[in-house]
């Protein structure tokens, strides 16, 4: 199984919203990742758990809010978004092999979320 | 800091046809990892290729390959008998790989720089 599945596929909430996105992998991966992806553009680095720790935030808003429940789950919790937050978020795993040594990162198919 | 350069915007190719994708990159760092990823209309990130950066030899996948040259820090994607599946965005990307044995300081987590992307048309 090299699946990692993300729900819902889209989103559409108001800006005083309180909403969460999820995002699932069984393939024993350490590492997860959230990636976001405005239209025509690269995805962009968010936030990075290695062995359930957040290890990484790249400067990301605090009404972005992620969790890594366990090993197998990571959400992000968003509330009062912006409209400039309209995006496509991408969630991935991958395996830690050593201390800085990753393997190649598995895309779930994303979340296309829309604020209004 | 680690940049990567997708020069070509867009483009296309005639079914059955090869092309070629181009990307360059800086680092200062001697351990890494290249990858190719395309993202079809379908929106899901699909790994198509990766390349050691410790390794001399070209990388292959069926109809892909890769021309690394790591001198001149050139990784490009060679598509051969394009299938209209091929349509999609790829993307080029870098990690960087390994780092310091205490506390990992500096070293890395695993995440990828992308390019900018190379829209690719297969046409029939």
């Amino acid at each position: 199984d090299t699946e990692v599945t993300q729900t819902p596929k889209h989103l559409v909430m108001g800006m005083t919203n309180k909403k969460s996105l999820k995002c699932e992998q069984h393939m024993g991966h350490r590492a997860m990742y959230w990636y976001k992806q405005k239209a025509k553009k690269p995805p962009e680095l968010m936030f990075v758990y290695s062995y359930e720790k957040l290890s990484i935030n790249e400067s990301v808003p605090s009404r972005f809010s992620p969790e890594c429940p366990n090993s197998s789950l990571l959400n992000l919790h968003l509330h009062a978004l912006q409209p400039e937050d309209s995006a496509l978020y991408l969630c991935a795993s991958s395996q830690i092999v050593g201390v800085g040594f990753y393997t190649e990162a598995f895309f779930g198919q994303g979340t296309r979320l829309t604020v209004v | 800091a680690q940049t990567v350069t997708q020069s070509q915007p867009e483009m296309s190719v005639q079914e059955a046809e090869t092309v070629t994708l181009s990307c360059t990159y800086d680092t200062s760092e001697s351990n890494y990892y290249l990858f190719w990823y395309k993202q079809p209309p379908s929106r899901q990130m699909i790994l198509v290729i990766r390349q050691e950066a410790y390794k001399q030899q070209n990388a292959t996948e069926n109809r892909f390959s890769v021309n690394f040259q790591k001198a001149a820090k050139s990784f490009s994607l060679k598509i051969s008998d394009s299938q209209l599946g091929d349509t999609a965005m790829y993307f080029c990307a870098f990690m960087k790989h390994g780092g310091s044995r205490i506390d990992n300081y500096g070293g890395s987590q695993g995440n990828l720089i992308f390019g900018k992307g190379t829209k690719l048309s297969v046409k029939p």
